[in-house]
């Protein structure tokens, strides 16, 4: 169970966007769409943003949008704010057995 | 609203023990997939440990498994989390998580977490 790929850092000044990575391999996503993606401020927990590759719960701002394309998810925030700047997390399972993996985590900072 | 408070979380020698408890509030972890994630200082996010609603099916994160076992007290509506041999890299925040099959298990509940220091 090795932790799914993240850039460390990324950023990107108000207005603009950035897209995270996330990269496994074929059996850390297993050929299914359970790919999610969580925000966490520090000192916070973390708090869910993007379920099943590209869905978003109720209350999170369209700005925030998820793809996966092979073994790479990625996640893109549109029109940065400065509320934007945590860390994002990624996470998959894969397979009965239901073992879950999370992505290293990257660093957003709006310039 | 939902909710999860940990608990149980301390100082302990390597060698340790400790058993972490979990309970909820506002839904019934039997219709739920309850599970532990552990976080070190500074460091990312780590699944630890899961437990079907009905308690049928367990699993564990690799750098756990054989030291760790997770449980659920129906009655209660709460899950528990017993850490054995615990080693210097154990320390962590311990969060106590929800997956929602209505999210493909995704993680939408999560407490506020129970910090474990393993010191000699």
């Amino acid at each position: 169970q090795s932790a799914l790929t993240q850039p460390p850092s990324a950023s990107g000044s108000p207005g603009q966007s950035v897209t995270i990575s996330c990269t496994g391999t074929s059996s850390d996503f297993g050929g299914y769409d359970y790919v999610s993606w969580y925000q966490q401020y520090p000192g916070k927990a973390p708090k869910l943003l993007v379920f099943e590759v590209n869905k978003r719960p109720s209350g999170v701002p369209d700005r925030f949008s998820g793809s996966k394309s092979g073994n790479t998810a990625s996640l893109t925030v549109s029109g940065l704010q400065a509320e934007d700047e945590a860390d994002y997390y990624c996470s998959s399972f894969a397979g009965g057995d239901m073992l879950y993996v999370f992505g290293t985590g990257t660093t957003v900072t709006v310039l | 609203e939902m909710r999860l408070v940990e608990s149980g979380g301390g100082l302990v020698q390597p060698g340790g023990s400790l058993r972490l408890s979990c309970a909820a509030s506002g839904f019934s972890m039997r219709d739920y997939w309850m599970h532990w994630v552990r976080q070190g200082p500074g460091k990312g996010l780590v699944w630890v440990a899961r437990i079907k609603g009905d308690g049928s099916s367990l699993a564990y994160g690799d750098s756990v498994k054989g030291r760790f076992t997770i449980s659920r007290d129906t009655a209660k509506n709460t899950v528990d989390l017993q850490v054995n041999s615990l080693r210097l890299d154990d320390t962590a925040l311990y969060y106590c998580v929800r997956a929602n099959c209505r999210n493909k298990n995704a993680f939408d509940v999560w407490g506020q977490g129970t910090m474990v220091t393993v010191s000699s």
